[in-house]
């Protein structure tokens, strides 16, 4: 089941604004990840933050991480009409397999 | 060097019949799963390989669902006596290790699409 939710579940810009997308979850987690998904194909690794970390950059990439109200959020800064895709939070299993359990997504696009 | 690849890129069948999706991980990379993403969703686990141990097949929806990994590399994903709601894309990840800070590598999936 999905332990992760995104919110918006939709978000439209133009390009150079800037666009945030938070991910809440209920259990307790050891680090959270995002995943981009372009065409409802394959996804790629954004970024990881540990469960100690509260800030983490890549590039135009900002995550947060706020344990206590369960809680991250994935920045793209000055945005690009290639940034446009789904974007997911996910979460390792607790479980011995260390799946990831996945939110439903946000659906950015960016418009030029 | 090369990412994880998958095939059928794109699978249309008949109700009823059976379908094999294959997966093949990054080399070296013991850790192996399958996931499946119905339209407008997240992903849902399906079955976890790591090594030569048992899979962990708890995601597995139904008994139709089954999968194998020879030699601990190429993976197979059978479905039997498909039906209409198998309908979604496949996805494949492999990482180095299966451990929770392990980055998952995904391929680019196979479009099942049951008529």
């Amino acid at each position: 089941s999905q332990q992760g939710e995104e919110d918006p579940q939709a978000l439209s810009i133009q390009e150079g604004e800037n666009a945030t997308m938070n991910c809440s979850y209920k259990t307790s987690i050891n680090n959270l990840q995002w995943y981009r998904q372009n065409s409802g194909r394959g996804l790629v690794h954004l970024i990881l933050i540990r469960s100690n970390e509260r800030e983490k950059h890549s590039g135009r990439l900002r995550v947060t991480l706020d344990t206590s109200k369960k809680s991250s959020s994935l920045l793209i800064t000055a945005s690009r009409a290639a940034d446009t895709a789904s974007y997911f939070c996910a979460r390792p299993d607790s479980g011995s397999a260390r799946q990831l359990t996945f939110g439903s997504g946000t659906q950015l696009t960016v418009l030029p | 060097g090369a990412g994880v690849s998958q095939s059928p890129s794109n699978k249309v069948t008949e109700k009823g019949k059976d379908v094999e999706l294959r997966c093949d991980p990054i080399s070296g990379h013991t850790a192996l799963y399958w996931y499946r993403q119905s339209l407008g969703q997240g992903l849902e686990f399906l079955i976890y390989f790591q090594g030569n141990s048992a899979p962990d097949k708890s995601g597995l929806p139904s008994d139709r669902f089954s999968a194998e990994r020879t030699g601990g590399s190429v993976s197979t994903l059978t479905i039997q006596r498909t039906q209409q709601e198998d309908s979604a894309v496949y996805l494949c990840a492999s990482s180095l290790l299966g451990l929770d800070y392990n980055e998952q590598f995904f391929g680019p999936g196979t479009r099942l699409t049951v008529l």
